[in-house]
């Protein structure tokens, strides 16, 4: 089977740090993506994690550990901006491994 | 340089009506996706491309049709509109190396009564 577990809600402080899990479970495992998504929007691309460790861009850090199907995305600093939802994603198996499968997301709520 | 762009934004229809969904990409992607999002759930895939003139059955096709009209262009057609297809549809890009970096329009919000 395949499967992605996420929590559904995280609630942080503006200005603290928010780890937002992600366990994966899949036959083919080529890496772990993270979309971020303001209510009303598009999903946007935040990051890709193919090899395990940790990849920063900016305020947002992806980490990965293969061997424990299993990562985060970390948000550091946070601004009210950052109050959306988070997707991980991985290779669709099921269809072949040229799209996506994507979990049910974690809202974010950030307050002051 | 627009991205994904898709009409219309906003569909209301009647059961049974049936609609053509438009999106197109100006970054000269091989890859196009079309996604349904309902409240509360993650993206879930109708059809893809892989590129032009190829299309493939998603998590769940059934009701839909699909065309890659050219290599800028991907059209979600809906046959016999039902109530269970009122969704968000999001239309995606992504280049060549792979599908994890994708594209998103900007949506369009479908209601049938």
């Amino acid at each position: 089977g395949q499967s992605l577990e996420q929590p559904s809600e995280v609630t942080a402080v503006e200005g603290a740090i928010v780890q937002i899990n992600c366990t994966y479970q899949t036959s083919g495992f080529y890496g772990l993506s993270w979309y971020q998504q303001h209510d009303g929007g598009a999903p946007t691309f935040l990051s890709y994690n193919a090899l395990d460790g940790l990849e920063e861009t900016g305020r947002f850090s992806s980490f990965l550990s293969r061997s424990d199907s299993y990562g985060y995305l970390l948000l550091q600093e946070l601004q009210m901006k950052d109050s959306a939802s988070y997707f991980c994603a991985v290779r669709d198996i099921r269809t072949g491994a040229n799209n996506l499968f994507f979990g049910t997301g974690t809202r974010l709520t950030v307050i002051p | 340089n627009a991205g994904v762009t898709q009409t219309p934004k906003f569909q209301v229809l009647k059961t049974g009506q049936s609609m053509t969904l438009q999106c197109a990409q100006d970054m000269n992607h091989n890859s196009m996706y079309w996604y349904r999002q309902d409240p509360g759930m993650g993206l879930r895939l109708i059809y893809y491309s892989a590129s032009e003139g190829t299309t493939d059955k998603g998590e769940v096709p059934n009701g839909y049709n699909v065309s890659r009209l050219n290599k800028r262009e991907f059209s979600l057609r809906l046959e016999s509109a039902a109530p269970s297809q009122t969704s968000v549809y999001f239309c995606a890009s992504t280049p060549a190396r792979g599908p994890e970096t994708q594209y998103f329009g900007p949506g369009t919000r479908l209601l049938v009564l």
